[in-house]
């Protein structure tokens, strides 16, 4: 099946830890895009990545990191200096000029105990 | 002015109704336009870009206004399958961006 796949589909974060969200995609899309969703808000980009080895902030990027080494892969680590973590996680790829469409993926629940 | 802003609703409507969604965007720039719907905790689907010349996707309708910066969906003959939260989304900035926009939603409920 060709897609987006994020896991885990909850997780939770202690007070001070580190987490990181999968987030794999086998379109062939160049690009892929963090974005969080609080209730009641629209969807606020975090980090994007155009192309491999290469990846910009996005709006709401402090506490958070990502990597990406690979095509497929686009990882993101929530970090203990983001303050307010709890939300919902949704990755997506597309949104180029070949492909202008952003697809994503089901989502990560982010919770903290 | 907000970027993108939407009604929030919710609608209520009946099975069969016909109901309009509005969306204004800010960025007179902006050269892409889609409806997103998400259902409850889940991600959001692509419906449906917008055209310049209006475009109809079986019961959907979408019609841009550039001069206005204002977009709608219109669904025909709603069904319970219907009920939904729908985004107004766009591209930031001119063309060659594909950063996107998300508008709030707007939430329907089709009630039988």
């Amino acid at each position: 099946d060709g897609g987006i796949t994020q896991s885990p589909k909850y997780l939770f974060r202690k007070e001070g830890q580190n987490v990181t969200l999968s987030c794999e995609q086998n379109l062939n899309h160049d690009a892929m895009y963090w974005y969080r969703q609080d209730p009641g808000q629209g969807l606020r980009l975090i980090y994007y990545s155009q192309i491999v080895n290469d990846f910009q902030k996005g709006d709401i990027a402090e506490g958070y990191s990502v990597s990406r080494e690979k095509k497929e892969s686009f990882p993101l680590t929530v970090t203990s200096a983001q303050k307010n973590p709890t939300a919902f996680y949704l990755c997506a790829s597309g949104g180029t000029a070949n492909q202008e469409t952003q697809y994503f993926g089901p989502g990560t629940r982010l919770l903290v105990l | 002015r907000k970027e993108v802003e939407q009604d929030p609703g919710p609608f209520n409507v009946p099975e069969g109704a016909t109901v309009a969604f509005n969306c204004t965007y800010s960025n007179s720039a902006s050269q892409s336009f889609f409806w997103y719907r998400q259902d409850c905790r889940k991600e959001p689907k692509l419906l449906m870009s917008v055209y310049s010349s209006g475009n109809e996707d079986g019961r959907f309708t979408a019609q841009l206004n550039r001069a206005s910066q204002y977009i709608s969906l219109l669904i025909r003959d709603s069904k319970l399958s219907d009920s939904a939260t729908y985004l107004c989304v766009v591209n930031r900035e001119g063309a060659g961006s594909y950063q996107l926009t998300f508008g709030k939603g707007t939430k329907l409920s089709v009630i039988p």
